[in-house]
């Protein structure tokens, strides 16, 4: 099975948490990195190395590693958070390693 | 941070060639490492290839090897993507990527807006 193993979608009400997983088994042991997507436009880091938010990204968006399971929270979801989130992996040792996971669908109910 | 801008997509039959550009600025270009990702409709991100920030290593997707081409002239601040022998499963948004990376890991920390590469006949 998938390494990068999302769940296809999240639904959450406005101002709960939102939390999106990737790895099924294990994550193997690599550092994740994460990506929204709004329909129409380009992916854009919201997490890097496991948990740190680039600038500009709202302290709302957090993420933590396991080595099992990679996992983004959101918290206080807001209508604007609507999007598709990536996990993202680079594992030079491996030719063909997965790199991104199938994504999940986040709906602001 | 930067800015990468893709372009050359467009509708082609099964079987054509097409090549795709993506022109970066307001970052050393020719110090990074470039990525071609690509997103079906309705579908997740694929990565597809990889070129090193010097032109000299290269990697591909299974599914696009032996008919996809990367190469870049860093004195035009520019990365190409050869597509030969397209497929109708080639069909996707097309997106460059600089990547940044340590020695455990890299990510994409600027991309492009995308182009739409269209196969059918």
């Amino acid at each position: 099975s998938s390494v990068l193993t999302q769940p296809p979608s999240v639904s959450v009400a406005p101002g709960q948490t939102a939390t999106i997983t990737c790895g099924e088994n294990t994550i193997g042991g690599n550092i994740v990195h994460w990506y929204q997507q709004r329909p129409g436009r380009a992916p854009v880091l919201v997490v890097f190395d496991d948990s740190v938010r680039p600038s500009g990204i709202p302290e709302r968006f957090s993420g933590s590693n396991s080595g099992i399971t990679a996992t983004l929270t959101i918290s206080r979801v807001e209508a604007g958070d609507e999007a598709d989130y990536f996990c993202q992996v680079w594992d030079s040792s491996t030719e063909n390693a997965e790199v991104f996971g199938g994504g999940t669908k986040l709906t602001v109910l | 941070q930067g800015q990468l801008v893709e372009s050359g997509g467009g509708v082609v039959q099964p079987g054509s060639s097409l090549r795709l550009s993506c022109e970066g600025s307001g970052f050393t270009f020719g110090s990074y490492a470039i990525h071609w990702v690509r997103q079906a409709p309705g579908r997740g991100l694929e990565w597809v290839a990889v070129l090193s920030f010097d032109g000299n290593h290269n990697f591909y997707a299974d599914s696009v090897r032996g008919r996809f081409t990367v190469s870049r002239d860093n004195s035009k601040n520019t990365l190409f993507l050869q597509m030969d022998s397209l497929r109708p499963e080639d069909t996707a948004v097309y997106f460059c990527a600089k990547s940044d990376c340590s020695s455990l890991t890299c990510l994409f920390d600027v991309w492009g807006q995308g182009v739409k590469v269209t196969v059918s006949s």
